[in-house]
């Protein structure tokens, strides 16, 4: 059962342009959404995350929208760079079982190209 | 500051080995959490620690177990490897047990032949 659904699997961008990958949940305990930036041979890097409470969240070119009705949320990469050309991740977790467990999406292998 | 530290960074191992994976934790995080990484995939959650007890378990075998010593650094270990334990094991820590950002290792590679 895959509680955290990611789109795109891939996503190919002009230099400038917008990068968009959305994510849907089921679990509605989710109260804690992360994304992550993976190259290939690191472990995740932190980007940014939400918490249910807002409705958007911006640091930098990034930026999360959080739509709670639909389950859903979305990350924004603006002015996208080759540099950022990598893997990324959407996570949810909650954090009222005692336990603290990320549940990860499938990932979205973002190129950007010049 | 360092950051989350892994060792070994890879390691091959055959089939019905045992292995064992360490991690260190950024200065002042008391939480550790262990996942699995396979190839293509995002990450899946084996095991959290906090102040040294289980606090969480995913859905793995028996074969795996962790624990947390007082300095609150981990251990993963698994037991009779299968060629489908090959993957990324990360660990996370975060300062709190719950509800703050968890920050990743590098990673150790496991290949299973």
């Amino acid at each position: 059962q895959q509680q955290v659904k990611q789109s795109p699997q891939s996503l190919i961008v002009q230099k400038g342009g917008i990068s968009i990958i959305n994510c849907a949940y089921e679990n509605t305990a989710f109260d804690y959404f992360p994304w992550y930036q993976q190259f290939p041979g690191k472990g995740p890097a932190l980007l940014i995350a939400i918490r249910p409470d807002v409705s958007e969240k911006k640091e930098g070119r990034f930026t999360i929208s959080f739509n709670k009705s639909a389950k859903q949320f979305s990350l924004h990469i603006m002015d996208s760079q080759p540099g950022d050309s990598a893997t990324y991740f959407c996570a949810a977790a909650y954090s009222g079982a005692g336990s603290y467990q990320l549940t990860f999406g499938k990932g979205t292998k973002l190129s950007v190209i010049p | 500051d360092a950051g989350v530290t892994q060792s070994p960074t890879h390691l091959i191992k055959t089939r019905g080995q045992h292995v064992t994976l360490r991690c260190s934790p950024i200065s002042g995080h008391k939480s550790v959490s262990w996942y699995q990484q396979v190839l293509g995939q995002g990450p899946q959650f084996i095991f959290q620690y906090y102040e040294k007890e289980e606090r969480g378990r995913g859905n793995f075998p028996d074969r795996f177990s962790a624990r947390q010593f007082p300095n609150y650094s981990s251990e993963l270990n698994v037991n009779a490897l299968l060629l489908g334990d090959s993957a990324l094991y990360l660990c996370a820590s975060s300062f709190l047990g719950q509800g703050t950002e968890a920050f990743f290792g590098q990673g150790t590679r496991l290949t299973v032949v």
